[in-house]
């Protein structure tokens, strides 16, 4: 059975600090996608995460995956306030149709 | 373009009524789903449609039942509502299986089950 777990689960921060959230996932995929949800809202695609060493940038935000250790980063640099959300990580199972399991989500919070 | 389209978007039920939630795509796409959002738990699927006429259970499927009506359509029934069905409920859909589409969701269904 497919688990996905984020850590941390809630992070408090300053502006202009960097920070790191980890998404660890328990079987072989080399599908993991990051979604952005704030309060109340539906939920946003950040990044796709198609094979091993995969890096994508947007922004503030840059994501990694490493198929072998079975882990995702969603690294944040020089935090802005407006960054301040709930992130999610996703990953599909073997066999695609995009059934993803989601991670707990990592609240995110940026004070001024 | 509307998207995904869900209603209703808030709804209180008493315990053993029943009510279905409705989710409409404009984007022509094949695949639709429903998941649930729960505090602290993610989002979890609860069911799958690659096309219309076909269906297939996530990880939660007990206590719903769907029906792909066509293409657009994807709904989401709760025959005897249960509190533990209290939760956030959001439909989805996708165009194609390829990994570099992604998840269209609608705005999301708050439901409250007394």
């Amino acid at each position: 059975e497919l688990k996905v777990e984020q850590n941390p689960l809630f992070l408090s921060m300053q502006e202009g600090k960097n920070y790191t959230i980890y998404c660890n996932y328990s079987t072989t995929s080399d599908r993991l996608y990051w979604y952005r949800q704030d309060p109340g809202k539906s939920l946003e695609s950040l990044f796709v995460l198609l094979s091993n060493g995969a890096v994508k940038q947007e922004g503030r935000l840059m994501a990694s995956l490493d198929t072998k250790a079975r882990l995702s980063t969603l690294h944040i640099t020089a935090a802005v306030h407006d960054l301040s959300a709930t992130y999610f990580c996703a990953v599909d199972r073997r066999g695609g149709a995009q059934k993803l399991v989601f991670g707990q989500g990592t609240r995110l919070t940026i004070n001024p | 373009n509307a998207g995904v389209t869900q209603t209703p978007k808030f709804q209180v039920l008493k315990t053993g009524q029943s009510m279905t939630l409705q989710c409409a795509q404009d984007m022509n796409h094949n695949s639709m789903y429903w998941y649930r959002q729960d505090p602290g738990m993610g989002l979890r699927l609860i069911y799958y449609s690659a096309s219309e006429g076909t269906t297939d259970k996530g990880e939660v499927p007990n206590g719903y039942n769907v029906s792909r009506l066509n293409k657009r359509e994807f709904s989401l029934r709760l025959e005897s509502a249960a509190p533990s069905q209290t939760s956030v409920y959001f439909c989805a859909s996708l165009a194609g299986t390829s990994g570099d589409n992604v998840l269209t969701f609608g705005a999301g269904s708050r439901l409250t089950v007394l």
